[in-house]
């Protein structure tokens, strides 16, 4: 089974519409990421969380809000959808590393959104 | 701010052929740098990665060294499969704790048979 899972993995909606992508891990990690990718831009940080009590803006939040409700589930909420929102979303997750250290991050399979 | 800039694509490159992707970046302090790869369909994964200067990471015939000098840390394989088609992002996470990674812009490559 995949360590990081994400659902829905395709999902179609109108302009205006609510959205939630739901992301769940069994990695036992405390730190959880929302990401977007775009052709030719990379990934973009969304949100991030070291824990359940601490949530932090990425660079590019506006638009979006996140809930974590345990430490392995973090979900991505598009309050009121519009049309340069549709992207690949990704979920990734990072434990602690050697020394202390954060690094490798864990990303699940994306979830591709179109907004109409 | 932090940020890394690799070589724009796609790269088109025959079977056995050498492969150079190139990647800088700019950071404060003492950051990681990593390697990962997106495979048509799924998410990123590590590919290597090196956390200090004049480290090399390998993996799967890839690989890359840190230069702290040059600020650099290009991707290089002796000889592409077709299976190495891919995007491959290079990132860097800064060095108070690496909570969060900066990603350049990936590049696509080909590689036909």
């Amino acid at each position: 089974d995949a360590d990081v899972t994400q659902t829905p993995r395709n999902r179609i909606t109108k302009t205006g519409k609510r959205i939630m992508l739901e992301c769940s891990q069994t990695k036992g990690h405390d730190r959880m990421y929302w990401y977007r990718q775009d052709p030719g831009l990379g990934l973009r940080l969304i949100y991030y969380s070291f824990d359940v009590k601490d949530i932090n803006k990425g660079e590019i939040s506006d638009g979006y809000s996140v809930s974590r409700q345990a430490q392995a589930k973090f979900s991505l909420s598009l309050e009121s959808a519009i049309p340069n929102q549709t992207a690949l979303y990704f979920c990734a997750t990072a434990g602690q590393g050697n020394l202390g250290s954060y690094n490798e991050q864990f990303f699940g399979p994306g979830t591709r959104l179109t907004v109409l | 701010g932090n940020s890394v800039t690799q070589m724009e694509g796609p790269v088109t490159l025959s079977e056995e052929a050498f492969l150079t992707i190139n990647c800088t970046y700019t950071a404060t302090g003492y950051p990681s740098l990593f390697w990962y790869v997106q495979y048509p369909g799924e998410g990123l994964q590590l590919l290597l990665k090196a956390t200090k200067a004049d480290d090399k990471g390998s993996n799967k015939g890839f690989e890359a060294t840190y230069r702290k000098e040059t600020t650099s840390f290009h991707l290089e394989k002796g000889s592409v499969q077709v299976s190495d088609s891919a995007v491959y992002f290079c990132a860097l996470s800064d060095g108070t704790g690496g909570f969060k990674t900066i990603f350049g812009a990936g590049t696509r490559l080909f590689v036909k048979a």
